[in-house]
């Protein structure tokens, strides 16, 4: 199975703060990478797919980028509503498998 | 608007099993992959099963394989996780997900369900 590292595991940022979440893969997997977000007893939230592409709806201040092994999730101007827990996800090989996640937290 | 909304969650004994629904709308149901991807208390995000459009090609994550199934009625724009010989480690809310396309291979997903939590426990 492929495994997804996230670092870091949690940040604490203050409001208007640029937020960048690394995710590596243990082996290659192009960009087959989805970022996820996930708020306090809530469904998940699609983000991006393909490394960087932003699923419909979603701002413009969310970001994705990478190939490969290693990818990153950069968040600008950060906003109350946007402190959640991210999860990174390969689907480039069964079973697709999850970052163990990053919990943005206020300053 | 997509809207995908599961039922079937509950409180079972070990060794029981449970059926979950999803029913699917706003969308094209037969056309899309979907899966199921659970969450156990106070953890991240877990795989468990998906399957194609046609409902032809499946696959399982090992820690259910064997008790698990997943399925679709594409009449009836509903997704099924049929779920035998639960263990307490089966606890968890489980979300049903729309995929991107409509084979299972390179899918992502796009929309979630809001959950429905499974409790296994005497």
């Amino acid at each position: 199975d492929i495994q997804m590292t996230q670092s870091p595991s949690s940040l604490s940022a203050s409001v208007g703060d640029r937020v960048t979440i690394t995710c590596r893969a243990s082996q290659g997997i192009s960009n087959y990478l989805a970022w996820f977000q996930q708020k306090p007893g809530k469904a998940p939230k699609s983000l991006i797919y393909a490394a960087s592409s932003l699923q419909s709806g979603v701002p413009s201040k969310f970001s994705g980028s990478g190939s490969g092994t290693d990818f990153t999730l950069t968040i600008n101007s950060l906003q109350p509503e946007d402190f959640a827990t991210y999860y990174c996800q390969q689907y480039n090989s069964y079973p697709p498998t999850f970052g163990g996640g990053t919990k943005v937290e206020i300053k | 608007e997509v809207q995908l909304l599961e039922s079937g969650g509950g409180l079972v004994q070990p060794g029981g099993s449970l059926r979950l629904s999803c029913a699917a709308s706003g969308f094209t149901f037969s056309n899309y992959a979907m899966s199921w991807v659970r969450q156990a208390p106070g953890k991240g995000l877990e795989w468990v099963s998906t399957i194609s459009g046609s409902g032809d090609r499946t696959y399982h994550a090992d820690s259910v394989k064997g008790r698990f199934t997943i399925s679709r009625d594409n009449s009836r724009n509903t997704l099924y996780l049929q779920m035998n010989s639960l263990r307490a480690d089966d606890t968890a809310v489980y979300y049903c997900a729309k995929n991107d396309l409509i084979t299972i291979f390179g899918v992502a997903i796009d929309y979630w369900g809001q959950g429905t939590l499974v409790t296994v426990s005497s």
